[in-house]
Formats: structure tokens, sequence, C-alpha cells
């Protein structure tokens, strides 16, 4: 089945300093990638996406860029914020049978940004 | 801004009892979703509804889970005899339905614990 593999946390950044997080993904079809983030106490939101190769989502500083050729959609900034501590979420999704789509998730990525 | 509510935010509940979980989902959005997240893993996804019945489930979503939109906001998640695997996160989700640009916006879950 579909699956998304994201680098393990917490990473742990100084202010201003660059940001990157992989993502690499498994699937059947042609699906659309996602990185979504979770803010201590809340919700899920979505930060960025991209639904076709060579698309690059971006929104607040974040990038990620879809690699087809790679199965990859690596999440990047250029200098993180302390206020961008969170966990960051991968997903992609996925053609059902009905043609809806079902997200699939990876395990989370914490960064923790220090003044 | 719109956005998906859900309450409770917390519930506690002995194995064996019954609990419903609520969500308003976005107003014009059509397609909604429930996943849950056990602590330290992944979200996952149980099962997609639109036009009043399922359009897709996961093998978690056993016959003990049901869903239901008993009017035109709400949107619940019954289980009806708890156990404690069931204690997790429990995500609602909502999406226009828009193909391949298709995004699905988050609540801020329920923390479900089963005792």
């Amino acid at each position: 089945g579909d699956s998304v593999t994201q680098m393990e946390g917490p990473v742990t950044l100084s202010e201003e300093a660059f940001l990157t997080i992989n993502c690499t993904y498994t699937a059947t079809g042609y699906p659309s990638l996602f990185w979504y983030v979770q803010y201590p106490g809340e919700g899920l939101q979505l930060l960025l996406k991209a639904t076709k190769a060579d698309d690059k989502g971006s929104n607040k500083g974040f990038e990620a860029t879809y690699r087809k050729e790679t199965t990859s959609f690596h999440l990047e900034k250029g200098s993180v914020q302390v206020s961008d501590s969170a966990v960051y979420f991968c997903a992609l999704s996925t053609f059902m049978d009905t043609g809806r789509r079902a997200l699939t998730f990876g395990s989370g990525t914490r960064l923790q940004v220090q003044p | 801004e719109p956005e998906v509510t859900q309450t409770p935010s917390h519930q506690v509940t002995q194995m064996g009892q019954e609990v419903i979980l609520r969500c308003v989902p976005i107003s014009n959005h059509l397609y909604f979703y429930w996943y849950r997240q056990i602590l330290g893993q992944k979200v996952e996804f149980l099962v997609s509804f639109y036009n009043n019945e399922i359009s897709e489930k996961s093998e978690i979503f056993d016959d003990q889970f049901s869903v239901e939109r008993p009017d035109g906001s709400n949107f619940t998640l019954k289980i009806r005899s708890t156990k404690l695997e069931d204690s997790a996160m429990y995500f609602c989700a909502s999406s226009v339905g828009e193909g391949r640009q298709e995004t699905q916006y988050f609540g801020p879950g329920t923390r479900l614990l089963v005792l």
C-alpha cells in the first residue's frame, strides 16, 4: 500500500537557521502531496501542497517541491523562527475506488526552534 | 475564516461504553472524514462520507464504528463498545471535493481515553 516516510525528530534549531525535513513516499498511481503542521494544542493545518511533478508548494516561507523521480517532497525554510516550533506531517492523497481521496500520513517530525 | 470544529476536546470513558464524537464541518463542504492518531503513532484514515453514505473505510473501521450526519451541520463518529486500544486523538476533516486540487481541512481533534 501507499506509505510516507519522514525523518525522525525532534529537530532542534536556533532561530534563523535553515530547515530541511525529509519526506519520501511510495504510492500506486499519481498522488498529490501535502505538508500539514500541528501547533501545540491545535489541530492539523494545511501548510502547503503540490499536485503534480515539479510543482513547488509554498506558504509562510516554507517550500517543498514534488520530485517524482526521487519520490520525495522535502520541506525547507530558509530562516526559522521560534513560532515555527510545531509537529510537521508529510502526507499524500490516495485514489480510492470511489475516486475520493484518503490521506496517508508520515509519522510527523517535531521541530523545536530555540531563540 | 471558516473552520472545522469538534466536541468534546477531551473524553474519558470506561471500557465497553458507547461514545459519540461530534464534528461540525465547514458549511459548503461535501466530503467528510474521520482519522485517528494513537499516541506516538501515525495519523490513520478511518472513513470518508459523502451524500449521506460511507464512500470508503479502512480496515480499522470495523462494526463497532459508525458515522452519521444527523442534520445539515453535524457529522458524528460513534464507537459502540469502547476498547482500551480505542484511546487516541480523533480528527474530523472536510473538503469541498475538487478532484486533484482537493484539500482536506482538519478540526482540532478529540482526545479519547478509554479506562
